[in-house]
């Protein structure tokens, strides 16, 4: 049994450049969740999936960053025309089943810095 | 809405010294859930304990014991006999019926031989 994984696990970029991380979440959990995580800081929400249909989406998610969970498996984050404001850790959780509130299991994260 | 505090930014303890990481936490919900991660030094976070708000009995898991008082909104986290391998940050979460998690700034522990 593997736990969620991330892909790249570092990304370097520069400003203005376009970048996709994915996650592979435990297998058979339908919902998916993606958070970033600052230096000295807890994790923030920024969306969550539950099979395909993206459910919810924080303020924290601009119009240059989008998710998608085709299929309702693997996940991928993209953000567009990178500032160094989003320079972050980002993590990716899943958890099973429907309805009532699961445990989320989180993937190693995808540190990216934007020069 | 909800909010997540850990006042202690940082502690740092001789091994085999007992430690305890405050969390206090606000909700309006009367159905949430509580939870602690541990992140290392590999960046991961590994899931510790889950706590619904209705059930306010303590557990203990080997070195680590955890005290859930709705009285002062606490969630409390105890590791006794502390070793070099607890150090780590240490994050306290809630989550309300909406799924979302959030977390509080979490408390990085040092353990010294």
């Amino acid at each position: 049994d593997t736990g969620v994984s991330q892909n790249p696990r570092h990304k370097i970029t520069k400003r203005g450049q376009n970048v996709t991380f994915r996650c592979d979440p435990i297998s058979e959990h339908n919902r998916l969740y993606w958070y970033r995580q600052t230096l000295g800081q807890g994790p923030e929400f920024l969306t969550y999936f539950q099979n395909e249909a993206q459910l919810e989406k924080s303020r924290l998610l601009s119009d240059r960053f989008s998710a998608e969970r085709p299929k309702g498996s693997f996940s991928t984050l993209e953000i567009q025309r990178t500032e160094q404001g989003d320079s972050a850790m980002y993590l990716c959780a899943s958890s099973p089943g429907v309805g009532l509130i699961n445990t989320q299991y989180f993937g190693p994260g995808t540190r990216l810095t934007v020069l | 809405a909800q909010k997540v505090t850990q006042a202690q930014t940082e502690i740092s303890v001789v091994e085999k010294e007992d430690v305890t990481l405050d969390c206090v936490y606000e909700t309006r919900d009367t159905t949430y859930y509580l939870f602690w991660y541990k992140q290392p030094p590999s960046g991961e976070l590994v899931f510790l304990i889950r706590r619904n708000s209705f059930d306010e009995q303590n557990e203990i898991s080997g070195r680590y014991s955890w005290n859930f008082q709705k009285s002062t909104s606490s969630f409390n986290f105890t590791i006794t006999a502390s070793q070099v391998v607890d150090s780590a940050v240490y994050f306290c979460a809630l989550s309300e019926a909406n799924n979302d998690m959030r977390f509080g700034a979490g408390t990085r522990l040092t353990v010294k031989p």
